[in-house]
């Protein structure tokens, strides 16, 4: 069964340090989404993507985030400055169709743990 | 951003009987809404999901009841299994967003032998 891949698993950085999130969605998906969930707290929406541009984006997603579509088959998130705040699970997803009445398909998660 | 609530953070039931778990939103735009299950160190997984022009959609032990004049919905677990363990989120989206997800909170379900 076709799954959204993510890595890596888990990744510790410095504060101040940027880091890339790498995300593989599903392959014949064109929708494409980041979420973070802070320990202990709900799972927060961040950035859609679609034909290679941003969608949306919601008050978290701010300059020091980027998200990329590098090649075919690659999603990536990047952080430019990593702040304690940044601590979260990230969570990668996919769909087929519009956004609405097309269910999400997430990837595993990369846990960012900056120090 | 309180849009999508679950105010039970936990549930515990026997295995066979019925687990209910319960969602509300106050966002009337609203128009589809889905239940993840997830596990530890995994990301959620889609259960089950209904628009809002049906009151109830069914998946084998999985049914999702919505009350839009309510504004809740719940999904029911029969019978509930201990595999079924898991924390639920409950996730809504609006038609002419780009399927961005409103989650709640979530609920713990422990299901016992």
């Amino acid at each position: 069964e076709p799954e959204v891949t993510q890595t890596p698993s888990h990744q510790v950085t410095q504060m101040g340090q940027e880091v890339i999130l790498r995300c593989v969605p599903i392959s014949n998906h064109l929708y494409f989404y980041w979420y973070r969930q802070i320990l202990g707290q709900k799972v927060e929406f961040l950035v859609s993507f679609y034909n290679n541009e941003i969608s949306e984006k919601s008050e978290i997603f701010d300059d020091q985030f980027s998200v990329e579509r590098p090649d075919g088959s690659n999603f990536t998130l990047k952080i430019r400055s990593t702040k304690l705040e940044d601590s979260a699970m990230y969570f990668c997803a996919s769909s087929e169709l519009a956004g609405v009445y097309n269910e999400q398909f997430f990837g595993p998660g990369t846990r960012l743990t900056v120090l | 951003d309180q849009q999508v609530k679950q105010n039970s953070p936990s549930l515990s039931v026997q295995e066979g009987r019925i687990s209910i778990l319960n969602c509300d939103y106050t966002n009337s735009m609203f128009d589809y809404f889905l239940w993840y299950k997830k596990y530890p160190a995994e990301g959620p997984t889609f259960l089950i999901s209904i628009s809002s022009i049906k009151d109830k959609n069914e998946d084998g032990r999985f049914t999702v009841f919505l009350n839009k004049s309510a504004k809740h919905l719940s999904l029911h677990i029969v019978p509930s299994q201990p595999g079924d363990s898991a924390v639920y989120f409950c996730a809504a989206s609006a038609t002419g967003n780009t399927g961005k997800l409103i989650f709640g909170q979530g609920t713990t379900l422990q299901v016992k032998p």
